[in-house]
């Protein structure tokens, strides 16, 4: 699975959009861009994935850039609640016939979301 | 409510001795894993299994070992062997057809060795 890169850490104010970075410059063209997060002492939570198309869900958007090397992940409201570590990871998901089992975690983005 | 479940919570070890920390799901899933997240770092992966009585190294195996004799379990022991033991272990579980799309995690285990 490729390297992604992340801030190590960001701070947004309650109620504003967080919009959190990822490289993954050396992303192949069968691997997906996943987004997880884990609040303190809790296993980490699925958020959202993409392949090459804008994704939105009820918890997230997922935007990835058209040369697929860096994607971002938006928080449209922030709250207290989303305070978290968030991991972006790509990946070939198994039901594409090449997939890996592997979910291999970086050390992720430690957002802070401020009252 | 399906999910999956870890336990201990909490677990506190004597040096030398062997543990092992559970994981159980009643999701269904094909695949499970064990990873090891140290203060301030990511995860890291110690093993994962495709199917009942498959199950494959990951980054980190040394000193650990698994099994799988049934689908909805994924015992994990921590032997005497692992230098560094103290860590939070998650369990987690994926599906294998063509839903794949996430992996669910435990509540995670804390290990202490005392």
């Amino acid at each position: 699975d490729a390297k992604t890169t992340q801030p190590p850490s960001m701070d947004c104010a309650e109620g504003r959009a967080a919009n959190l970075p990822c490289n993954h410059s050396t992303i192949s063209g069968n691997e997906y861009v996943y987004w997880y997060r884990q609040i303190h002492s809790q296993g980490p939570q699925y958020i959202i994935h993409g392949l090459k198309n804008n994704e939105t869900n009820e918890m997230a958007s997922l935007i990835i850039t058209e040369d697929r090397k860096s994607s971002t992940l938006i928080l449209p409201h922030a709250t207290l609640r989303d305070t978290a570590v968030y991991y972006c990871i790509v990946r070939v998901p198994r039901y594409s016939g090449a997939g890996s089992y592997q979910l291999t975690f970086g050390k992720g983005t430690k957002l802070s979301v401020i009252p | 409510d399906g999910g999956i479940t870890q336990s201990p919570k909490y677990l506190f070890r004597k040096e030398g001795q062997n543990v092992t920390l559970s994981c159980e799901q009643n999701l269904n899933h094909d695949a499970m894993y064990w990873y090891r997240q140290d203060p301030g770092q990511g995860l890291r992966l110690i093993y994962y299994s495709q199917i009942v009585n498959d199950f494959q190294k990951g980054d980190i195996a040394e000193g650990y070992s698994v099994s799988r004799e049934k689908k909805e379990s994924f015992p994990l022991t921590v032997t005497s062997a692992q230098k560094n033991p103290t860590a939070f272990y998650l369990c987690a579980s994926s599906t294998q057809g063509a839903s794949d799309t996430e992996a669910f995690f435990g509540q995670g285990t804390r290990l202490t060795v005392v």
